[in-house]
């Protein structure tokens, strides 16, 4: 059974860095074709993919919030870390992780996604 | 920037089929998705690579595509298929994920 849990700080000051720590378990990032992304939900808004890493350690950004965003895995410890620096009240969000798996890495799709982590930037 | 496009919304009464398009010039190049996500829930994949349903996902849904547009079909509406749907797919060099603006289906 393939989980996801997104954990990290609920509130945020603007300018800071936020560092979001997704665990998961039933499947491994060693594995061929796997890869864990990041998408973002703002309240009553549409889904925004932000960063995507693959089993061999390739990574993926949205080429808007590139300069912003670092995605990295601990593969010993089943999790993926993603940072976004300089946060605004505007990236106020829920922060989703999600697994995909495909022998073809342009297939984009996410077939398991946590619960959801939401963040919220303010003084 | 490459966009897709989902009308806001869309209404049907139970029973009868709903249709939601996803508009994308990048369309007949990448494979679409479609996601279907409850208030306060995660998205879940209802449609892979245009077409295909993940297991688990009722056979009412079904998706289709032709040139720039995808759609998804729900067949037999039922009150529990209310929610958001978003398409998605990736830019035409495949190398980044795009989410449309989500359609959200409304069972009178």
């Amino acid at each position: 059974q393939i989980t996801l849990k997104e954990s990290g700080p609920t509130l945020v000051k603007p300018t800071q860095t936020l560092t979001l720590t997704c665990t998961f378990s039933g499947f491994s990032l060693n594995t061929s074709g796997v890869a864990v992304g990041c998408i973002r939900q703002p309240p009553g808004k549409a889904l925004e993919w932000l960063a995507l890493i693959y089993w061999d350690d390739e990574k993926r950004y949205s080429p808007s919030l590139k300069s912003r965003l670092t995605i990295t895995k601990d593969t010993s410890k089943n999790q993926v870390l993603f940072t976004m620096t300089n946060m605004d009240p505007v990236d106020t969000a829920t922060y989703y992780c999600a697994h995909r798996r495909d022998v073809t890495k342009a297939y984009y799709y996410f077939e398991f996604w946590g619960q959801g982590s939401l963040v919220t930037v303010s003084s | 920037s490459y966009e897709l496009t989902q009308p806001p919304s869309v209404s049907v009464s139970p029973g009868q089929t709903a249709s939601i398009t996803c508009f994308g010039d990048g369309l007949p190049k990448q494979y679409a998705y479609w996601y279907q996500q409850k208030p306060g829930q995660a998205p879940v994949l209802v449609i892979c690579k245009d077409r295909e349903r993940p297991s688990g996902i009722p056979e009412r849904f079904s998706g289709s595509s032709s040139g720039t547009t995808v759609t998804l079909t729900i067949s037999g509406v039922q009150a529990e298929d209310e929610a958001d749907y978003y398409c998605q797919s990736a830019d035409t060099r495949g190398t980044s994920v795009i989410f449309g603006g989500g359609t959200t289906l409304t069972v009178l």
